[in-house]
């Protein structure tokens, strides 16, 4: 079955400063990877997703991730964090393309950001 | 376009009370998702839906049943409610996964708490 370990509960960043949220998962074949941001209050939203091709992938708000096989991690990056970026970040893994099987959670990231 | 709708938004049971949690979707999607979302836990699926006619437990079942009416609509019913189920609750679709978008969609949650 497979996981997914979000090793910091809690980040907090100066406004401008760079960002770095650790993903590690573990899954028998190969994963399905995103990475969703909940605003307080709000449901949550998909910031990027990784099925397969080249391992750094973009999402929006100028978010990217890169997927090291190696190291079974998903690490979700932006070089310049705005107050607006302060949410929790989920790391999620899914399943292949032609299975239904179900989306796993980790247990998220809190992010602050100081003026 | 609503996406996925949820009812109610708020809802304060007494222990031993029943409630449905009810989720609409009008993307035409095919499976279907209940999770919970407890602090430093994540999101946690009760139940799934892979597709119409079809319902599987996920990692926390138990004290809860789920009906997929039709194709649009999932509910999530608690029949005897515990304080243990107090939680924000979250509905989400997604598209069938051979299709390779294996993204989810959550409405914008539930929050109940049992007295």
């Amino acid at each position: 079955a497979q996981s997914v370990t979000q090793p910091d509960i809690h980040i907090t960043v100066s406004e401008g400063a760079s960002l770095e949220l650790r993903c590690n998962y573990s899954y028998g074949a190969t994963p399905y990877l995103f990475w969703y941001v909940q605003s307080p209050g709000q449901g949550l939203q998909l910031l990027l997703k990784y099925f397969s091709g080249d391992t750094l992938v973009q999402g929006i708000k100028g978010f990217e991730a890169e997927f090291k096989r190696s190291q079974s991690s998903f690490n979700l990056r932006k070089p310049s964090v705005h107050w607006s970026d302060a949410a929790e970040y989920f790391c999620a893994v899914g399943a292949q393309a032609t299975s239904y099987d179900k989306v796993i959670f980790g247990p998220g990231t809190s992010l602050s950001v100081i003026p | 376009n609503a996406g996925v709708t949820q009812t109610p938004k708020f809802q304060v049971l007494k222990t031993g009370q029943s409630m449905t949690l009810q989720c609409a979707q009008d993307m035409n999607h095919n499976s279907m998702y209940w999770y919970r979302q407890d602090p430093g836990m994540g999101l946690r699926l009760i139940y799934y839906s892979a597709s119409e006619g079809t319902t599987d437990k996920g990692e926390v079942p138990n004290g809860y049943n789920v009906s997929r009416l039709n194709k649009r609509e999932f509910s999530l019913r608690l029949e005897s409610a515990a304080p243990s189920q107090t939680s924000v609750y979250f509905c989400a679709t997604q598209q069938n996964p051979t299709s390779g978008a294996n993204v989810l969609t959550f409405g914008a949650g539930s929050r109940l708490t049992v007295l």
